[in-house]
């Protein structure tokens, strides 16, 4: 069974940092692209980021471009994301989600964490 | 960008009634790259459709999918109980991938 648990959130002053884990297990993540998605509090949800199984591609929102940025461990099937520079905007549930496939659907998100909880105030 | 339009904003049916959603892009969706996710309270969202009309895996045969170009439809031909929730359509075939604002389909 597939299990994405993430770590890492919590409450961070604006303009400061955190950096956001998830743990993938029941399958192999290295031939999954994996993305993260938010959710602001009782608000739809938001791409923010992507990146390829191989690592080499990354693709970010303009909202988060040159602030976050995403990377993973395919020897420890573990995703990250580095945000910086955090805004009050920003305060919002983060989803970890694997790729479909590593092809077209690379976007197409099938599997979700149950995510961790970002709150940007003073 | 694609911005996806979902109408209506909440839906009031009952058990056993039929539900249909709607989701509108701005520009034609590529290669019908459109999906619909479930979401309940306190849960993450759960992929049902995806290239239009496929059900994913372990999706009930109730619930369906169809359109193409700019004009999708969500159908769940009679609503149990566990079907309320918030719905989102999320086009993937453009970067950035986007999502509509959601659906809610309450009890009524």
């Amino acid at each position: 069974e597939v299990q994405l648990l993430e770590s890492g959130g919590g409450l961070v002053q604006p303009g400061g940092s955190l950096r956001l884990s998830c743990a993938a297990s029941g399958f192999t993540s290295s031939p999954y692209a994996m993305s993260w998605v938010r959710q602001a509090p009782g608000k739809g949800l938001e791409w923010i980021s992507t990146i390829s199984g191989s690592g080499s591609g990354t693709y970010y929102a303009d909202s988060v471009k040159g602030r976050f940025t995403i990377s993973r461990d395919n020897s420890r099937n573990t995703l990250y994301l580095q945000m910086n520079n955090l805004r009050a905007e920003d305060t919002a549930l983060y989803y970890c989600a694997k790729g479909y496939d590593s092809g077209s659907y690379f976007r197409l998100f099938d599997n979700w964490g149950q995510g961790t909880l970002v709150t940007v105030s003073s | 960008e694609i911005v996806l339009t979902q109408s209506p904003g909440t839906l009031s049916l009952s058990p056993g009634e039929r539900a249909t959603l709607s989701c509108r892009a701005s520009q034609s969706v590529s290669s019908t790259f459109l999906a619909w996710y479930q979401q309940k309270p306190g849960q993450a969202p759960r992929l049902l459709i995806y290239v239009a009309s496929s059900r994913a895996t372990g999706i009930p045969d109730r619930f369906s999918g169809s359109g193409s170009g700019t004009d999708f439809t969500l159908t769940i031909s009679r609503l149990e109980p566990e079907d309320f929730a918030v719905y989102y359509c999320q086009q993937y075939g453009s970067s950035p991938p986007t999502f509509g604002q959601g659906t809610k389909v309450e009890i009524k």
